[in-house]
């Protein structure tokens, strides 16, 4: 089975504070997805990664950078965190870059910025 | 650009009801069509999909048929049970190959 782990479940950090949030996929998958779940809004793409090194924007990167060093990982950064940064963050991976390809989740992390 | 616009919830229903969740979308050419669940405290895991016109997707007793002419990729399931409370997203990728989610429904089966 496909398992995607994300390094916390629950986090609490204050505003002006740098977060890492890091994702670990175990399946060699090329791809890696970085997504915020705001209820009534589902979810919205922030970054995502077709290779390592490699980056790209998606739908809300304001305020968000990321890092793709090594294949299997690939870390969301806030450089300095802000109150409307609270959120759910999902992180994602899938195999192949075609538009039938499954993405695979890890369990998420609740961040609140106080 | 894409989008993807799902029956607004949260749907109540008893154990063995019928479920329908509508899900439509917008997109140019030919998108794959997916719904994913997340089930309390968990991430989204893929329920179903369907990459092609008239396609139906089936899992666990929940199927969805890919309709091209009404743009549309509705969730049903002939009897619910408990288990099956969660949230719902449908979800298209198209030619840009990422996801467009749609808001999520809150499902919720009383026993």
């Amino acid at each position: 089975d496909v398992k995607v782990t994300q390094s916390s479940r629950y986090l609490v950090k204050r505003t002006g504070e740098k977060v890492f949030l890091e994702c670990v996929q175990d399946m060699d998958h090329e791809n890696m997805f970085w997504y915020r779940q705001d209820p009534g809004l589902g979810l919205r793409l922030i970054y995502f990664s077709y290779d390592v090194k490699m980056k790209e924007k998606g739908d809300i990167p304001e305020g968000y950078s990321v890092s793709r060093e090594k294949k299997e990982r690939f870390s969301l950064i806030l450089e300095s965190a802000s109150t409307n940064q609270t959120s759910m963050y999902l992180c994602a991976s899938s195999r192949e870059r075609v538009r039938t390809d499954t993405q695979y989740f890890g369990p998420g992390t609740r961040l609140t910025v106080l | 650009g894409n989008s993807v616009t799902q029956m607004e919830g949260p749907v109540t229903l008893s154990e063995e009801a019928f479920l329908t969740i509508n899900c439509t979308y917008t997109a140019t050419g030919y998108p794959s069509l997916f719904w994913y669940v997340q089930y309390p405290g968990e991430g989204l895991q893929l329920l179903l999909k369907a990459t092609k016109a008239d396609d139906k997707g089936s899992n666990k007793g929940f199927e969805a048929t890919y309709r091209k002419e009404t743009t549309s990729f509705h969730l049903e399931k002939g009897s619910v049970q408990v288990s099956d409370s969660a949230v719902y997203f449908c979800a298209l990728s198209g030619s840009a190959r990422q996801l467009t989610f749609g808001s999520g429904t809150q499902l919720t089966v009383l026993p």
